[in-house]
């Protein structure tokens, strides 16, 4: 199938670290990304990697890759209210883009 | 620089009316993408538009289409509205189609409500 899976809730403590865990399906991808989407709003890019990188980081944004299982991760460091958001992962190969369905990361105070 | 932008913000259909919604890329984008994104059911894509050209089609009925315009901006038509199509209907556009690095920069959306 072409189906790109993740969780849909994830609830975590302000913080603490968050892990949202994607699954994609071709492993000719080029690019996966992670978008944010904000209460009301559209999405955002947050990151990218490419598919020759096993590893990105960007301030509180880690980015995993394993090409192998076809696993990306996004792990946020120090979670704040302010990440509460759907996250969707996403991956480009041949003449597609394939969302996922989003994660909702809940914050608890 | 404007961003992604859609019109309607809001609008309210009754079943079997048919629906129009727009959307202006950024300058110099030639990709555009619409995306239906319906309560509990995530981002699912619904057409991808190129040059003015249909590049790719998501899993919907013929009875969702659209056209991209010369000036790159474009429609999203839905005829013979259901209640399930109640939405809210993402725009995005993009610079590099398909296959490269390909960031999609999204709009605000329209909310279809359908009674």
């Amino acid at each position: 199938g072409e189906d790109v899976e993740q969780s849909l809730f994830l609830s975590v403590r302000e913080g603490d670290s968050s892990v949202i865990n994607c699954t994609y399906t071709d492993s000719s991808s080029t690019y996966l990304y992670w978008y944010k989407q904000e209460p009301g709003a559209g999405l955002q890019l947050l990151t990218y990697i490419f598919s020759n990188m096993d590893m990105k980081q960007d301030q509180r944004l880690t980015v995993l890759l394993n090409k192998k299982d076809k696993h990306l991760s996004l792990r946020i460091a120090d979670t704040q209210t302010g990440d509460s958001a759907i996250y969707f992962c996403a991956e480009t190969s041949s003449d597609k883009i394939i969302f996922g369905k989003g994660t909702r990361l809940h914050i608890l105070p | 620089e404007a961003g992604v932008t859609q019109s309607p913000t809001h609008l309210i259909k009754t079943r079997g009316q048919q629906a129009t919604l727009r959307c202006s890329p950024i300058s110099g984008h030639t990709s555009v993408y619409w995306y239906q994104q319906a309560l509990g059911l995530g981002l699912q894509f619904l057409l991808w538009y190129d040059e003015g050209e249909e590049r790719n089609r998501g899993n919907f009925p013929p009875r969702f289409s659209g056209r991209q315009f010369p000036n790159y901006s474009s429609e999203l038509n839905v005829n013979a509205l259901e209640l399930e199509d109640s939405a809210l209907y993402l725009c995005a556009s993009s610079f590099e189609a398909g296959g490269s690095y390909n960031e999609q920069f999204f709009g605000p959306g329209t909310r279809l409500t359908v009674l």
